[in-house]
């Protein structure tokens, strides 16, 4: 059991570069989530999705996309990749969506754009 | 304005000694969680608090929920090497239940 996997783990972009950071988990959970991790802001929310096939924005969704690809994975897209999107992304599940319910996440993927 | 504020930002204690880091809202919570982060790892979660005044104890880790629902406290008791990490503390509300975090506390426990 894997829980939540994410590649790449480093990747480094040149300014106006594209790329797709993929996220899969196997814990048959219905919620996915995209966060974000930078120095002195603590984890903040990207995009979610509450269920396969629907996907909605969180505090901080300029400049990505993301895909429900099946109830597995949840991949975020940056079209344009920009230095202000240099960061830590993390993709964490949970299994029906209720407050309080645990959010387990993958080890991340380090990004580095110059 | 940051819904949680945690703090202290960092501490750095001797093995051994005790500690309480903090996470304050003026907003009232249904629930309130802390997670732990190693570096290069993503957060884990250590507990969930849900009734005012609530306490939950994992081994050394004392957690407890504020009689209002709007601020929570760990207490480390005889710390440990082991227990050095980034602690957050976060609520429900960012959206189908997505997180909102605290900028968390950096612990480091010295040998």
């Amino acid at each position: 059991n894997a829980g939540v996997t994410q590649t790449p783990k480093f990747q480094v972009l040149k300014t106006g570069q594209s790329m797709t950071l993929q996220c899969a988990q196997d814990m048959n959970h219905n919620s996915m989530y995209w966060y974000r991790q930078d120095p002195g802001m603590g984890l903040r929310l990207i995009y979610y999705s509450a269920s396969e096939g629907t996907t909605d924005k969180g505090e901080v969704p300029n400049g990505y996309n993301v895909s429900r690809l099946n109830k597995r994975e949840f991949s975020l897209r940056l079209e344009s990749a920009a230095p202000s999107q240099t960061s830590v992304y993390f993709c964490a599940s949970r299994p029906t969506g209720g407050r309080g319910e645990t959010q387990y996440f993958g080890p991340g993927t380090r990004l580095l754009v110059l | 304005t940051q819904l949680l504020e945690q703090s202290p930002q960092f501490l750095s204690i001797q093995e051994g000694e005790n500690l309480t880091v903090y996470c304050n809202s003026s907003s009232v919570f249904s629930s309130l969680q802390w997670y732990r982060q190693e570096p290069g790892e993503g957060p884990v979660l250590l507990v969930t608090v849900v009734t005012g005044g609530e306490v939950k104890k994992l081994k050394r880790l004392t957690f407890q929920f504020g009689d209002a629902r709007k601020d929570s406290s760990l207490h480390i008791t005889a710390a440990q090497p082991g227990d050095t990490g980034l602690y957050l503390c976060a609520v429900n509300g960012g959206g189908a239940d997505g997180l909102t975090f605290g900028k968390g506390t950096h612990l480091i426990i010295q040998p």
